[in-house]
């Protein structure tokens, strides 16, 4: 069955470093991916969609990669500010509009 | 613009009610997505609509879940019987068509039964 991995432990950085999250998936070839970023007690936000033709995509200090090969989706955030901190959600379609999300990775960053 | 709305926004009840859980989309999104998110787990799908179509019901842990979307607008999510392995917060969404396009999230509805 379709599954994706993101690294459930917190990944605590120091501000103005790069903080760089990692979306794993197996048994499946999604066309596009998504991100999302969610804080305490809110639903998630959309930050990015990147296509399984697109090897890069950048928003302000956002970068997201998608290597179809292995099947990964790395999610970067450059400069990386305290306002940073929150839950990043990976998601991918599973069929015309249905999304598996991953559980998420916390991001802390220390001023 | 609005937003996502759900209410209420923090549900106690005890186990064997039933609750009613009520998602207001973003005006003209056709797509209505329901999840269930428990403590340190990913979004589970539980339920989509599409315009007029037939919803996808196959998320829905048991026949105690239900949901209608009535006019193609709001749409209410209907546990009966809780039980307390349905204490999780209730996010709903909704998209411009579902395809492609990102959903919109409301800020759900924390279910806690006792």
């Amino acid at each position: 069955s379709q599954k994706i991995e993101q690294n459930s432990e917190a990944l605590n950085i120091q501000e103005g470093k790069t903080a760089t999250l990692t979306c794993n998936y197996t048994n499946y070839s999604p066309a596009y991916l998504q991100w999302y970023r969610q804080d305490p007690g809110r639903g998630p936000v959309f930050l990015l969609l990147i296509r399984e033709n697109e090897k890069e995509k950048r928003k302000e200090r956002l970068k997201v990669t998608f290597d179809t090969t292995l099947k990964q989706s790395l999610f970067h955030i450059t400069a990386s500010q305290p306002a940073d901190s929150a839950t990043y959600l990976c998601a991918l379609p599973t069929g015309t509009y249905k999304y598996i999300f991953g559980t998420g990775t916390r991001l802390k960053v220390l001023a | 613009g609005a937003g996502v709305s759900q209410s209420p926004s923090n549900k106690v009840t005890e186990k064997g009610k039933d609750v009613e859980l009520r998602c207001d989309p973003i005006s003209g999104h056709t797509a209505l997505y329901w999840y269930r998110q428990s403590l340190g787990q990913g979004l589970e799908f539980l339920i989509y609509f599409q315009g007029n179509s037939a919803p996808d019901k196959s998320g829905l842990p048991s026949d105690r879940f239900s949901a209608e979307r009535t006019g193609g607008s709001v749409s209410t999510l209907t546990i009966q019987r809780t039980q307390q392995e349905d204490s999780a917060v209730y996010l709903c969404a909704s998209s411009f068509s579902g395809q492609g396009h990102e959903q919109y999230f409301g800020p759900g509805t924390r279910l806690t039964v006792t």
